[in-house]
């Protein structure tokens, strides 16, 4: 089973809808929780972290924590084309907090 | 610099030689981790320094895969006798202490022919 889980998509929205990117973790102990944006060929742009339960809000984002489910997701309103990415969701080891564990990322298009 | 640096951007190899990878990371920050991501493939943790001490090289693939931190800034990572799948994305990252946020580089794009 893998440790952090995402749908590869592709995620298709049009202009202006709001895009939901979901993250499920199997390590109960994990604290902290990040979304990285990876255009392609770039390197991965951290865009949002969260480390308690509930909402956390950031310009057209929002990152909701739900550790009892082990369920962590990002919300962008108002997409844009220019978000159109990867997202890669990680979260930290349990047994070694420093060490990011990353979901396989979910692409997102966002249709003009 | 204002992030973290990687050279070269670009390395082409053959198979069999020695290759090494250079990080500068975000001035200040004390962590500095390595990962690679291959093809289509998710990023995989190679090892992790807190200034120049690497407490955790656990997810370094064999022993033909070192890396070394010097002065708290700058780290190497040295590829020897270089395999085909060796070819990947090396990306590096740095935060300001451990557990905190990881910026990451630009990273090196290897290809072992």
């Amino acid at each position: 089973q893998k440790e952090v889980e995402q749908n590869s998509g592709p995620l298709s929205v049009p202009e202006g809808a709001i895009a939901s990117l979901n993250c499920t973790y199997s390590d109960r102990g994990s604290q902290s929780f990040f979304w990285y944006r990876q255009y392609s060929g770039k390197s991965p742009e951290l865009i949002m972290f969260i480390y308690s339960n509930g909402d956390k809000e950031d310009g057209r984002f929002t990152a909701q924590l739900n550790k009892a489910s082990q369920y962590v997701s990002l919300l962008i309103r108002d997409s844009q084309p220019s978000d159109s990415a990867t997202y890669l969701c990680a979260v930290n080891s349990m047994d070694s907090s420093y060490k990011l564990i990353f979901g396989s990322g979910t692409r997102l298009l966002v249709r003009p | 610099g204002a992030g973290v640096s990687q050279s070269p951007s670009n390395k082409v190899t053959e198979k069999g030689k020695d290759v090494e990878l250079r990080c500068d990371p975000i001035s200040g920050h004390t962590a500095l981790y390595w990962y690679r991501q291959s093809l289509g493939q998710g990023l995989e943790f190679l090892i992790y320094f807190q200034g120049n001490s690497a407490p955790d090289k656990s997810g370094l693939p064999s022993d033909r895969f070192s890396a070394e931190r010097t002065g708290g800034s700058v780290s190497t990572l040295t590829i020897q006798r270089t395999q085909q799948e060796d070819s990947a994305v090396y990306l590096c990252a740095s935060s300001l202490e451990a557990e905190n946020e990881q910026f990451f580089g630009p990273g090196t794009r290897l290809t072992v022919l």
